[in-house]
């Protein structure tokens, strides 16, 4: 059974800090991993990662994959009180399309 | 921007009560799929379709049922509600291509007393 864990699954930050989240995963078959935001309501997709070592990136967010070691970071920097949100990651094995999500990360930027 | 739309947004309904969530979009996708979440939980994946009359049961157990007569519309129904299934449920669909870039609706949050 496909397998991805976030880490936090919290934390509090003031607007300008740096954040990094964490997910690691265990899929047989890896095809891609996905990153979204989720505000009050519709998840919303940020990233989408298919290759190890290749950073992708818009704006102050940005994130890498690790294909050997089976994890992949987001990093916001310059943060501001609207990144508050949750954060999903999710992977998805080849020739399934479904994707399996994480608990999520939950940011919180305070002013 | 993606087009897709749930409604209603929130529900409040008594035991035992039928319900239908609606879901429909206008991108055309052929895929489309129903997550339920729960506070702090993961989302869960309990019905999906690949196309017209295709439905298929997710990794999450649920007594939900769901119909793809049309490509854009995907409802999902419970017979008989009961207060386990408060939850939020959201609807998804992606693009035929299947490189799991989904797009989500607002969701509905349903509340069984």
């Amino acid at each position: 059974e496909d397998k991805v864990v976030q880490s936090p699954l919290s934390l509090v930050v003031h607007e300008g800090d740096t954040v990094t989240l964490n997910c690691s995963y265990e899929v047989t078959n890896f095809r891609s991993l996905l990153w979204y935001k989720q505000e009050k309501k519709a998840p919303t997709f940020l990233f989408m990662l298919t290759s190890s070592g290749i950073e992708k990136k818009s704006g102050r967010l940005s994130s890498i994959l690790d294909k050997k070691e089976l994890f992949s970071i987001l990093n916001i920097t310059a943060t501001q009180t609207g990144d508050s949100a949750v954060y999903l990651c999710a992977v998805e094995a080849i020739n399934d399309y479904k994707l399996s999500f994480g608990a999520g990360t939950t940011v919180t930027v305070r002013a | 921007e993606a087009d897709i739309y749930q409604t209603p947004r929130y529900l409040v309904i008594g035991t035992g009560k039928k319900i239908t969530l609606e879901c429909s979009q206008t991108m055309g996708h052929d895929k489309m799929y129903w997550y339920q979440q729960d506070p702090g939980m993961e989302l869960h994946l309990i019905h999906y379709s690949y196309g017209v009359n295709s439905t298929e049961k997710g990794d999450l157990s649920s007594e939900s049922t769901v119909s793809r007569i049309r490509t854009e519309h995907f409802p999902l129904t419970l017979e008989s509600a009961r207060p386990s299934h408060t939850s939020q449920y959201l609807c998804a669909s992606s693009e035929s291509r299947g490189e799991g870039k989904l797009f989500f609706g607002s969701g509905t949050q349903l509340s069984v007393l």
